[in-house]
């Protein structure tokens, strides 16, 4: 059945960078995309890019550009986003989904905490 | 950016009781194929949402029928004819339409 797997929980300090995981399993990964969304601390849902797993196409949100960087391997059937500059507002769960467009299923969510 | 506006934020609801959420957006979410791209999560406590309603009013794979969205443009409902237990937590409407995808700031469903 369609899973999405993602990689564990990361601590960074500010300023540093990182790179999260998210391993497709029950599909072909080069038919649908991949769409990240965060989640702050007892706070709401907010969108932060998808990527095209077909082509490698990518969409960012204005308020993430020049920080955020999606990538996939179509060989591994897993999609990256790498994350530069924290700061501790960027401590949050961050989720991938598959994008059909809506989001049909979703990872375990990974947490990043950004802290010195 | 289109904005997503639910109210309310907060829904107490007596088990078997209906209850409804509603879902306004800056934009028509009508596209020329007819479809409304507006879709309905829910988010249970400690989990990952969960794909509710997609385009509108198509309930997802293992929802149950007591779901149903309904609206059109800029006008969007998620009911749900008898609350359970089971429905506690927070729903989000979000538009896949254009990007930046948005969401709505969740409303908080808990049983009385």
């Amino acid at each position: 059945q369609v899973q999405l797997v993602q990689s564990g929980p990361e601590v960074k300090e500010p300023g540093a960078s990182v790179k999260l995981s998210c391993k497709a399993y029950g599909y072909s990964f080069t038919t649908f995309g991949i769409t990240w969304v965060r989640q702050a601390p007892g706070q709401g849902l907010e969108w932060m890019g998808g990527i095209s797993a077909d082509n490698g196409d990518t969409s960012y949100p204005q308020k993430f550009q020049g920080r955020v960087t999606m990538s996939t391997d179509t060989s591994t059937n897993t999609a990256y986003m790498d994350l530069r500059g924290l700061r501790s507002d960027d401590t949050a769960v961050y989720y991938c989904a598959r994008d059909v467009p809506s989001l049909d299923f979703w990872g375990q969510g990974t947490l990043l905490t950004v802290s010195s | 950016d289109i904005v997503m506006t639910q109210s309310p934020l907060s829904l107490p609801v007596t088990p078997g009781e209906p209850a409804s959420i509603s879902c306004r957006t800056t934009q028509s979410l009508l596209h020329i194929n007819g479809y409304n791209y507006l879709d309905w999560y829910l988010q249970r406590p400690g989990q990952s949402p969960q794909l509710l309603i997609y385009l509108g009013s198509n309930r997802a794979s293992g929802v149950p029928d007591r779901f149903s969205g309904s609206g059109s443009g800029t006008d969007f409902t998620l009911k749900i004819s008898r609350v359970e237990a089971e429905d506690v937590g927070v729903y989000y409407c979000m538009q896949p339409l254009h990007t930046p995808y948005t969401f709505g700031q969740g409303t908080r469903l808990e049983i009385k």
